[in-house]
């Protein structure tokens, strides 16, 4: 089935880093979200993006929804160990289904 | 509960046999979603119940698999004559609003190994 392009696949960073992944669709969506999933559970909604153009912050969190409609971005600042996981970016294609991306996997350099 | 629950967390079973997946979802939540997450993928989508129908279920990869939600609570994926392909953690997610899947939570999942 359709997936975003989602990049990088994976990040090893030290704590306290800046972090940012991106995904990039062919197709438009009218809503970008960006997920976190731990081990042995499912997808928890980090930040939902409404409007192209629009920038919103959950925490040391920032996303941005791109002005085509085609793309979207997420940062993380000063990183901590507990932001290890997988991140997927989705589109919502209609009202009850989401296309994601393949994941960032987000590793902590000890 | 307090969360969307799927049983079992694990099931191994041997192609060729038979399984059903089970999701309780969040109480009073009327959309439910079943999603498939194979290795390495993000959640690819498989049907949409709106109560007790379904509503659209295109994404189920072909007639082997089956979903039912008789009393627009629980919802069972059944799966017949499995293969190795249809490994994969199977996901589920309910939401209130029957319109909007950006407010769906999800279960923790169940992770089918075919062998």
């Amino acid at each position: 089935g359709q997936q975003l392009n989602q990049s990088p696949q994976s990040m090893f960073i030290q704590e306290g880093e800046d972090v940012s992944m991106n995904c990039t669709s062919s197709s438009i969506f009218n809503t970008w979200l960006w997920y976190k999933q731990e081990p042995g559970e499912g997808p928890v909604l980090l930040i939902a993006l409404y409007k192209a153009g629009e920038l919103t912050s959950n925490g040391r969190l920032t996303a941005q929804f791109g002005i085509t409609r085609k793309d979207s971005f997420l940062n993380i600042s000063a990183s901590i160990p507990s932001d290890v996981g997988i991140y997927f970016c989705a589109g919502q294609a209609l009202y009850y289904q989401l296309i994601w991306g393949a994941g960032t996997k987000l590793i902590i350099k000890p | 509960g307090a969360g969307v629950s799927q049983t079992p967390s694990n099931k191994v079973t041997e192609k060729g046999k038979y399984v059903e997946l089970r999701c309780d979802p969040i109480s009073g939540h009327t959309a439910l979603y079943w999603y498939r997450q194979s290795l390495g993928q993000g959640p690819e989508f498989l049907i949409y119940f709106q109560g007790t129908g379904a509503a659209d279920d295109s994404g189920l990869p072909n007639d082997r698999f089956f979903a039912v939600r008789p009393e627009g609570s629980v919802s069972t994926l059944k799966i017949q004559r499995t293969e190795r392909g249809d490994s994969a953690v199977y996901l589920c997610a309910s939401s209130l609003s029957p319109r909007d899947v950006t407010e769906a939570f999800f279960g923790q999942g169940t992770r089918l190994t075919v062998v």
